[in-house]
C-alpha cells in the first residue's frame, strides 16, 4: 500500500521565516498531490493542488513543488495567520494524507 | 458562496451507530460536477477518508471502513449523511464533510466543513 509521510513532525519558526514542509509518497504520483492548512475549530483550506497549483485566493507566499514522490510546500514569509497544521494528501484516486507538520511560534 | 455545516449528536455509545449530517447551503447539492465526502480526525492524528457519494446515489468507501459505513443523500434536503454501525472508541474523531472533484485525478477537498467532534464513550 502506498504511504504518504511528512516531515517535520513540528517545525518551531519566526514571523518572516522562510518555511519548508516536505511530503514523501512510497510510490510516484506524478504530481497529484495537495496541501491544506487546519486551524482548531476552523474550516480546513485548500492551499495547493496538482504539486504547484495554488488554490483561488490562497496568498502568493505559499507556493508548491515536486513530482514523482517527493515534494515540498514553502511559505516564503511566515505571517501570523500561518501558525497552523498542514497536511499533504495524494489525489490520483484514493485519498490518502500525510500525518501533519504543525508549525508552530519560536 | 457555498457553505458546508456538520451536525450530530456528539456522543454516541459503544456498539452503537453513529450518525451525522452535512447540510448544503449557498448552492445545490446537485449542480456542478461534484463528489461529496466525508472525513475524519482523530485526536493527535491525520486525516482519513471516510467515503463519497455523488448526487445520483453513486458511492465509494475507504476499504479500512466500508464494512460499517453507509453514506447517503437527500438532494431535496440539500444534505448527504453518514452512518457508521457498531462504533468503537477508535471511531472518537472530528468528523468533517468536504466536496472533491469527479475525476480519479480530482480527488483533492476544495471546500470544507468546520467539523463536528463526536466521542465514542459509555
Amino acid at each position: 500500500d502506498i504511504q504518504m509521510t511528512q516531515s517535520p513532525s513540528t517545525l518551531s519558526a519566526s514571523v518572516g521565516d522562510r518555511v519548508t514542509i516536505t511530503c514523501r509518497a512510497s510510490q510516484s504520483v506524478s504530481t497529484w498531490l495537495a496541501w491544506y492548512q487546519l486551524k482548531p475549530g476552523k474550516a480546513p483550506k485548500l492551499l495547493i493542488y496538482k504539486a504547484s497549483t495554488l488554490e483561488s485566493g490562497v496568498p502568493s507566499r505559499f507556493s508548491g513543488s515536486g513530482s514523482g514522490t517527493e515534494f515540498t510546500l514553502t511559505i516564503s514569509s511566515l505571517q501570523p495567520d500561518d501558525f497552523a497544521t498542514y497536511y499533504c494528501q495524494k489525489h490520483n484516486g484514493f485519498p490518502l494524507f500525510g500525518q501533519g507538520t504543525k508549525v508552530e511560534i519560536k | 458562496q457555498v457553505q458546508l455545516q456538520e451536525s450530530g449528536p456528539g456522543l454516541v455509545k459503544p456498539s452503537q451507530t453513529l450518525s451525522l449530517t452535512c447540510t448544503v447551503s449557498g448552492g445545490s447539492i446537485s449542480s456542478g460536477s461534484y463528489y461529496w465526502s466525508w472525513i475524519r480526525q482523530p485526536a493527535g492524528k491525520g486525516l482519513e477518508w471516510i467515503g463519497r457519494i455523488y448526487p445520483s446515489g453513486s458511492t465509494n468507501y475507504n476499504p479500512s471502513l466500508k464494512s460499517r459505513v453507509t453514506i447517503s443523500v437527500d438532494t431535496s434536503k440539500n444534505q448527504f449523511s453518514l452512518k457508521v454501525s457498531s462504533v468503537t472508541a477508535a471511531d472518537t474523531a472530528v468528523y468533517y464533510c468536504a466536496r472533491g472533484g469527479v475525476f480519479p485525478e480530482d480527488w483533492y477537498f476544495d471546500l470544507w466543513g468546520r467539523g463536528t467532534p463526536v466521542s465514542v464513550s459509555s
